[in-house]
């Protein structure tokens, strides 16, 4: 079966500047899709940014990107430029390729604060 | 409406009660699939419906939770004698089909407090 996990429960940056937030996971599946997901106070799940696992090259999303290491079983999220808007719980998410349900696996979260 | 719309938005009951949670997707997305976010951790999948089927129960917690799909539209999630282990928030998500490349877009949720 399939894990994430997230092992910084809290993070804090100051605006403006830039801050990393860890995931791996462990699976032995060789293609998959891998996937952050921002959660503000308002609840509603929104993705930031997601990678598929064949591609080498990083997904980028304006001020998001992500440090995906497939041997290493990481898939870090960097976000340049910190807002206020930024602050929120950041789920990074786990997703099988040609699975029957392709439900998403996700880690306990990283609750990140922006100081002004 | 534009997203995935959940009801209600909270909602508060004795142990021991039923209760009824509702999603209405996202029109035309045929992948429906119900999540729950315990205090402090992260989602955990419940069940998958393709259409009006659900091919994945598996994360169904015990017997007294049910869900149905109509019309290929609204699902309804159903929780029976309540416990206080059933607090949480229960999530709601579609997409367009079960295919990896379809992003889930999600519902605000319903958080369900049992006293």
């Amino acid at each position: 079966a399939q894990t994430v996990t997230q092992s910084q429960p809290e993070m804090s940056v100051q605006e403006a500047e830039t801050v990393t937030l860890s995931c791996t996971y462990d699976t032995s599946e060789s293609d998959y899709y891998l996937f952050w997901y921002k959660q503000p106070p308002s609840r509603q799940m929104i993705l930031v940014i997601r990678q598929e696992a064949y591609k080498q090259q990083n997904a980028t999303e304006n001020r998001f990107s992500v440090n995906f290491q497939k041997a290493a079983k990481s898939f870090s999220l960097k976000i340049s430029d910190s807002q206020l808007g930024d602050a929120a719980m950041y789920f990074c998410a786990y997703r099988s390729v040609g699975g029957a349900t392709n439900k998403l696996i996700f880690g306990t979260g990283t609750l990140l604060a922006v100081q002004p | 409406g534009a997203g995935v719309s959940q009801s209600p938005s909270n909602k508060v009951t004795e142990k021991g009660k039923d209760v009824e949670l509702r999603c209405d997707p996202i029109s035309g997305h045929t992948a429906l699939y119900w999540y729950r976010q315990s205090l402090g951790q992260g989602l955990e999948f419940l069940i998958y419906f393709q259409g009006n089927s659900a091919p994945d129960k598996s994360g169904l917690p015990s017997d007294r939770f049910s869900a149905e799909r109509t019309g290929g539209s609204v699902s309804t999630l159903t929780i029976q004698r309540t416990q206080q282990e059933d607090s949480a928030v229960y999530l709601c998500a579609s997409s367009a089909d079960r295919y990896s490349n379809q992003p889930q877009h999600f519902g605000d949720g319903t958080r369900l407090s049992i006293l």
